[in-house]
């Protein structure tokens, strides 16, 4: 079953504008991770939050984790028309090992 | 680059076909895994390797065979596939099949079935 659920679907938004993600999941977790992805590429690892953990940034991101609400957002902070990409929040189950799950991502457009 | 190389980039075989899909890690990791990405799904985990040994096998058909020869390369061996087998497979690497790992992944090659 699907773990990570990304919110919104979709989002457009001009350069320089913040643009926000939210990720929800369902079951108790060891770590969330943040990746993206330009379009029939790879994806890239972005940050990892871990559960004790209610804040990470790195650049012009910055990412929560509400344990108690099962959900995480990812911020970034005026866009850039590069930042334009699909935005996939994997969930890493509380099991010892590597068990990413991933949500069907949020698909960022920055006009300039 | 993110140290991991998937070829080819493209391939389009016929229901009856054979191929194979190759991935390298040039990272030293341990554990390499496949990917599969349909249009409007979520990623769907296929296998996963750890020190060659395979740890994950996820209902995946069997028309689908992976191969871990060493740490380093990773193989998809695609046999008599579906139309619905159409997708983005991914292949990735981390440095431990443990929690608390970030995968790196490959470019992906683009499969088309007729």
């Amino acid at each position: 079953s699907q773990q990570g659920e990304e919110d919104p679907q979709a989002l457009s938004i001009q350069e320089g504008e913040n643009a926000t993600m939210n990720c929800s999941y369902k079951t108790s977790i060891n770590n969330l991770q943040w990746y993206r992805q330009n379009s029939g590429r790879g994806l890239v690892h972005l940050i990892l939050i871990r559960s004790n953990e209610r804040e990470k940034h790195s650049g012009r991101l910055r990412v929560t984790l509400d344990t108690s609400k099962k959900s995480s957002s990812l911020l970034i902070t005026a866009s850039r028309a590069a930042d334009t990409a699909s935005y996939f929040c994997a969930t890493d189950l509380n099991s010892g090992y590597s068990t990413l799950t991933f949500g069907k991502g949020t698909m960022l457009l920055v006009s300039p | 680059e993110t140290g991991v190389t998937q070829t080819p980039r493209h391939l389009v075989m016929g229901m009856t076909n054979k191929k194979s899909l190759k991935c390298e890690q040039h990272l030293g990791h341990n554990a390499m895994y496949w990917y599969k990405q349909s249009a409007k799904k979520p990623l769907e985990l296929m296998f996963v390797y750890s020190l060659e040994e395979r740890v994950e096998n996820n209902s995946v058909p069997s028309r689908f065979s992976p191969e871990c020869p060493n740490s380093s390369h990773l193989f998809l061996h695609l046999h008599t596939l579906q139309p619905e087998d159409s997708a983005l497979y991914l292949c990735a690497s981390s440095r431990h099949w443990t929690a608390n790992e970030k995968l790196f992944f490959g470019s992906g090659t683009q499969l088309s079935v007729l």
